[in-house]
């Protein structure tokens, strides 16, 4: 059972450079997220994405790109690192459903450090 | 402004009872979500209630009050494994899902 992997697990980048974290689910889910958690605040959602070729932005949606192509798969990538990037960014995926978002199911999370 | 408080962490004792409470203020009400989330994992579904009252689900219950803007979180019989952090989440009228902060529930034998 993958449910929903991300990679890579932890990442250490320098300010200015640029990465990518991926986020694939097995699951056949329409919506997919890509959330941050910061420490003493609630998780944040930098973009969203309700089906294949589609995109949105979220709460905090600055520094960051996304990228859906396949249905399975959403990228989610930093063009410019920053220290302020520094965090732990969690991919979630759903069908609709409950709360029209339906029930999330996450991913282990990204630890990403920026120098 | 949208807003979802709980407090920020809680003690209970091994076997004991807990409510963990939440209240929220938002542009509108479609549904409000448990999520436990044990240190350094993911955040796993728990509960959802869109109606008042209180849906149980073994030693986990939890309760809403739209009227209040109010829900709270039972957990029964503890054990030390239920030491984690809590979020609850609220979807509003946009459909989008707002987080609390989450409250760290510390469970000591």
């Amino acid at each position: 059972n993958a449910g929903v992997t991300q990679t890579p697990k932890f990442r250490v980048l320098k300010t200015g450079q640029s990465m990518t974290l991926l986020c694939a689910q097995d699951m056949n889910h329409e919506y997919m997220y890509w959330y941050r958690q910061d420490p003493g605040m609630g998780l944040r959602l930098i973009h969203y994405s309700v089906g294949e070729g589609t995109t949105a932005k979220g709460e905090v949606p600055d520094g960051y790109n996304v990228s859906r192509l396949k249905k399975q798969n959403f990228l989610l990538g930093l063009e410019s690192a920053a220290p302020s990037q520094t965090s732990v960014y969690f991919c979630a995926s759903s069908s609709p459903g409950q709360g029209a978002t339906g029930e999330l199911f996450f991913g282990e999370g990204s630890r990403l450090t920026v120098l | 402004g949208q807003n979802i408080d709980q407090p920020t962490e809680m003690t209970a004792t091994e076997g004991a009872i807990v409510q963990i409470n939440c209240t929220y203020q938002t542009s509108g009400f479609n549904g409000l979500f448990w999520y436990q989330q044990h240190a350094g994992e993911a955040p796993t579904f728990l509960s959802y209630n869109v109606l008042d009252g209180l849906e149980e689900k073994g030693r986990f219950s939890s309760f809403l009050s739209r009227s209040k803007g109010y829900s709270y979180l039972l957990l029964k019989e503890l054990q030390m494994k239920d030491s984690a952090s809590y979020l609850c989440a609220v979807t509003d009228s946009n459909y989008q899902l707002i987080w609390g902060a989450g409250t760290k529930l510390i469970i000591k034998p």
